[in-house]
């Protein structure tokens, strides 16, 4: 069936860096943009990045321009996301989810990411 | 970009109704919406979409009919009959915004629903 796993978050320090991983199954990943959200503690959902099917496009949220930077490897049906320069409000669940009918249609689970000292 | 405005909390008990509402920032009355249902604990799921003219698209694979919405100028609700226990969930609603080179997509604060 259509799934989506998250993996690589953890306990970093602030300045400290990240690369989060998401395996796509059950469809032809090399046909549908991706995305990334995430969700601090007890807090609404905040979408961070999204890249289009080639990977050609790529969109950024303010709030992680400069400092996350998405990719994907269609042969490894893989979607990534590097993280420098970690912050404390960076810490939150991420979810990564597959763009269809331009919208979120399928989510996976979540891994999360702690940024303490 | 447009802002999405949701109550923070709602109640119902179980076998009755409840509409939940999320609010476009104005001018954005175009606008359409998604719905997602958050079970505690998991991720998001796709409900589905809302505009002017009420559902666009199909719903989400496993929504039962209990699920329906309407939009009316900048309201977009969710509304969900007879209740049951696996509806306790947050119900977050998102809307994407393009806007000549930039992209973004918002999410309302979430509605936390709780079955009495």
């Amino acid at each position: 069936q259509v799934q989506l796993v998250e993996s690589g978050g953890g306990l970093v320090k602030p300045g400290g860096s990240l690369r989060l991983s998401c395996a796509a199954s059950g469809f032809t990943f090399s046909d549908y943009y991706m995305s990334w959200i995430r969700q601090a503690p007890g807090k609404g959902l905040e979408w961070v990045s999204y890249i289009s099917s080639s990977g050609s496009t790529i969109y950024y949220a303010d709030s992680v321009k400069g400092r996350f930077t998405i990719s994907r490897d269609n042969a490894k049906n893989s979607l990534y996301l590097q993280m420098n320069s970690l912050r404390a409000e960076d810490t939150a669940v991420y979810y990564c989810a597959r763009v269809g009918r331009g919208l979120l249609d399928v989510w996976g689970k979540g891994t999360t990411v702690t940024v303490s000292s | 970009q447009p802002v999405l405005t949701q109550p923070p909390s709602a109640s119902a008990s179980l076998g009755a109704s409840v509409t939940l509402t999320c609010t476009l920032s104005s001018g954005y009355s175009n606008y359409k919406v998604d719905w997602y249902q958050q079970r505690p604990g998991k991720g998001p799921r796709f409900v589905m979409r809302v505009g002017t003219g009420g559902i666009v698209g199909s719903k989400g694979d496993g929504i039962p009919d209990r699920f329906s919405v309407l939009g009316s100028g900048l309201n977009r609700y969710l509304t969900i009959k007879n209740i049951q226990e696996e509806d306790e969930s947050d119900y977050h609603c998102g809307a994407d915004h393009g806007s000549g080179s930039n992209f973004v997509w918002v999410f309302g604060g979430g509605t936390k629903l709780t079955v009495l």
